[in-house]
């Protein structure tokens, strides 16, 4: 089956700039996780969906971010405006049901360079 | 609120040699836990993860793990590292039981470098 797909994989911005990060998740997943990855650090959670409803934007700095996953598939991620801080990988996971069973299947990631 | 801690940030071990990989976890109940593997420039991958049960619990690419509750400790193992396996570790922790708002609460990781 095919991944968990990411775009872009790179992508450079200003300070004040935005910016959106796209994820595919496998088909039939019904949780999307978006997580950022601050460079030597462990990734931590942004943003959980269960289908197209939000479970857990606790860690989701809500002034400059925001997700939306609409149809229950894909899934955007902007960051808008973006600050020095916000420099990192953001990854995307899926998994298959509502119980976490801890077999989440990760992206390669789109990393953000904010100048 | 929960945490990870990998004691270790980098850790060099001769190819053939054995490898632990240190984790202990605060959290108000025994979570879930769970070792992740990144290698350079991919996602990361499940390597094996403890529920309940038998606290020895054996995954991918020959590595295991054993789970203390008496030590909140969760460390990995493999006997013969390989080249192939230098990359970074992630020791994760979810609030068991699933369902809900349960996502993956990570350590900082540990680099593991092997030497020739």
């Amino acid at each position: 089956e095919a991944g968990v797909a990411q775009s872009p994989r790179y992508k450079i911005i200003e300070k004040r700039q935005s910016v959106a990060f796209w994820c595919n998740p496998i088909s039939g997943h019904a949780t999307l996780y978006w997580y950022q990855q601050i460079l030597g650090q462990g990734p931590k959670l942004l943003i959980q969906f269960q289908n197209n409803g939000v479970v857990d934007d606790s860690q989701l700095p809500k002034d400059r971010f925001s997700a939306e996953r609409l149809k229950g598939v894909d899934s955007t991620l902007k960051i808008q405006p973006a600050k020095l801080e916000d420099s990192a990988v953001y990854l995307c996971a899926s998994s298959r049901g509502a119980s976490n069973t801890g077999e989440l299947f990760f992206g390669e990631g789109s990393r953000l360079t904010v100048l | 609120a929960q945490s990870v801690t990998q004691p270790d940030i980098h850790i060099t071990v001769s190819e053939g040699a054995s490898l632990e990989l240190r984790c202990n976890y605060s959290y108000g109940a025994t979570p879930y836990l769970f070792w992740y593997v990144q290698s350079p420039g991919q996602g990361l991958q499940l390597l094996l993860k403890y529920f309940s049960g038998d606290t020895l619990v054996q995954g991918i690419k020959g590595f295991e793990a054993e789970f203390k509750r008496s030590q909140s400790s969760f460390n990995l193992r493999k006997p013969s590292v390989h080249w192939s396996d230098a990359a970074e570790y992630f020791c994760a922790v979810a609030p068991p039981g699933g369902g809900g708002a349960d996502g993956l609460t990570f350590g900082k990781g540990t680099h593991l470098i092997i030497q020739p």
